[in-house]
């Protein structure tokens, strides 16, 4: 089954505390993007990714870090979380025809 | 700036009556637009896109959409509505110019009434 998983679902951490969220496809897709989820905002692109090693920023890449060390996964990093990004975060792979696939998405608090 | 707007946070419809979710675009050059529901915490799936052709593109469960250039409009319909259609619906463009970047309406919320 074509997926992508991300761990973990639900994270509350505190600030200044370095995480990561995995991020996993299984359909070979060379495009892949982080976003974040904040009512009335809809989804903005955090980072993306063209391929191994090759990765560019989003609209609202402030404090975060990818990494694509390998072209199934993606991991999107906080290396000092703050409140205010405090927020639900999809990982999503992208087809050749622009189509996105999306993980579950995980709900992140930092107090 | 390329742009996508969903000029409604919320729509209400009753079972059986058609369904339209609106979204109007701002690209240079010619749109890639999509078309995305989310049900309770779940992720985005797909549901339609428009690349180019005919300006009435089918979809997944039943959904279409209209693409009208003229009105940098990209408005999603059903027919008839179900209760399970009840969901968060987002509207998308790709940009342009970088293939990679895209941007997402601030969603609509559609609650279909039995």
């Amino acid at each position: 089954e074509a997926q992508v998983t991300q761990n973990p679902r639900y994270l509350i951490t505190v600030t200044g505390k370095k995480l990561t969220v995995t991020c996993s496809q299984n359909m070979n897709h060379e495009y892949m993007s982080w976003y974040r989820q904040d009512p009335g905002l809809g989804l903005r692109q955090i980072y993306y990714s063209m391929n191994v090693e090759v990765t560019d920023k989003g609209d609202v890449p402030e404090g975060y870090k990818v990494s694509r060390k390998e072209k199934r996964n993606f991991p999107l990093i906080l290396e000092s979380p703050s409140p205010n990004q405090t927020s639900l975060y999809f990982c999503a792979s992208t087809t050749s025809s622009y189509e996105q696939y999306f993980g579950p998405g995980t709900r992140l608090t930092v107090t | 700036a390329q742009s996508v707007a969903q000029p409604e946070d919320q729509v209400k419809v009753a079972e059986g009556n058609p369904l339209t979710v609106k979204c109007t675009y701002s690209v240079s050059g010619n749109p890639y637009l999509f078309w995305y529901v989310q049900y309770p915490n779940r992720g985005l799936q797909f549901l339609l896109k428009y690349i180019t052709g005919d300006n009435l593109v089918k979809g997944s469960y039943g959904f279409e959409a209209e693409f009208n250039k003229s009105q940098t409009s990209f408005h999603l319909k059903k027919p008839s509505a179900l209760v399970s259609d009840s969901a968060l619906y987002f509207c998308a463009v790709r940009d342009s110019y970088n293939f990679n970047k895209f941007y997402f309406g601030s969603g609509t919320k559609l609650n279909v009434k039995p």
